[in-house]
């Protein structure tokens, strides 16, 4: 148990257009969703945590209107790159935690997101 | 006092032996270490987690020694296979409530055959 499936695993796209990424948790039901951010051969950099139903928490340092959180239902969180750059390309990972806070977090296997 | 540090940056370790990798921290709040394991391409899998209640965690081949008083723990792997050949990120939860984790920087093994 404790699947979280991630789409997609691969974008290529021209600058400036935005990109949806999903994060769905199979098997069970997520409270809260975590959206980090990995540079290759560095750690994951947590971006922002969303329950469902609320606004997303973002971390210091994060542009919210840059990268938009929904967190809709408790199986769906999305990640939306608006006006995406090249320098925003990067391994974006979701993770997903059910019930009490000090469950494990879940990971997706991650979306590479290649901005031309 | 939020970091978690963790050694070290890079591992090769012989076929049948044991790698250890360790990691400390600072907030005596945290009360949630996992360790993850990261193949290239691919998201954290969770390895083995302990709480701080407990001196040592075995599951198979892995365990993780706690130190409370030191705050450190270590993940020794027994056996390492090539298979092993990861990234293996060592973490901690925020209190209150765990909202976040914060992870190690990272250690990346090989194991030679």
């Amino acid at each position: 148990g404790a699947v979280v499936s991630q789409h997609p695993s691969w974008v290529i796209c021209k600058s400036g257009t935005s990109v949806k990424i999903e994060c769905r948790s199979l098997d069970f039901q997520a409270t809260t969703m975590f959206w980090y951010r990995q540079f290759p051969k560095q750690s994951l950099m947590l971006m922002a945590t969303s329950n469902e139903g609320s606004k997303a928490t973002y971390e210091q340092g994060v542009e919210k209107d840059k990268f938009l959180i929904n967190h809709a239902s408790l199986t769906l969180s999305t990640l939306t790159v608006t006006s995406a750059h090249p320098e925003d390309s990067s391994f974006y990972i979701c993770s997903a935690r059910r019930g009490q806070p000090n469950q494990p977090q879940h990971f997706g296997d991650g979306t590479r997101l290649s901005i031309l | 006092q939020q970091q978690v540090k963790q050694s070290p940056q890079s591992l090769i370790v012989q076929k049948g032996g044991i790698s250890i990798i360790n990691c400390a921290y600072e907030n005596t709040a945290f009360d949630y270490f996992p360790w993850y394991q990261q193949f290239p391409g691919k998201g954290p899998a969770l390895l083995i987690a302990i709480r701080p209640d407990v001196s040592e965690k075995k599951e198979g081949r892995f365990t993780i020694s706690f130190n409370k008083s030191a705050k450190q723990f270590s993940l020794h792997i027994m056996d390492s296979q090539p298979g092993d050949s990861a990234t293996y990120f060592c973490a901690a939860s925020v209190p209150p409530g765990g909202f976040k984790t914060i992870f190690g920087a990272g250690t990346r093994l090989f194991v030679k055959a």
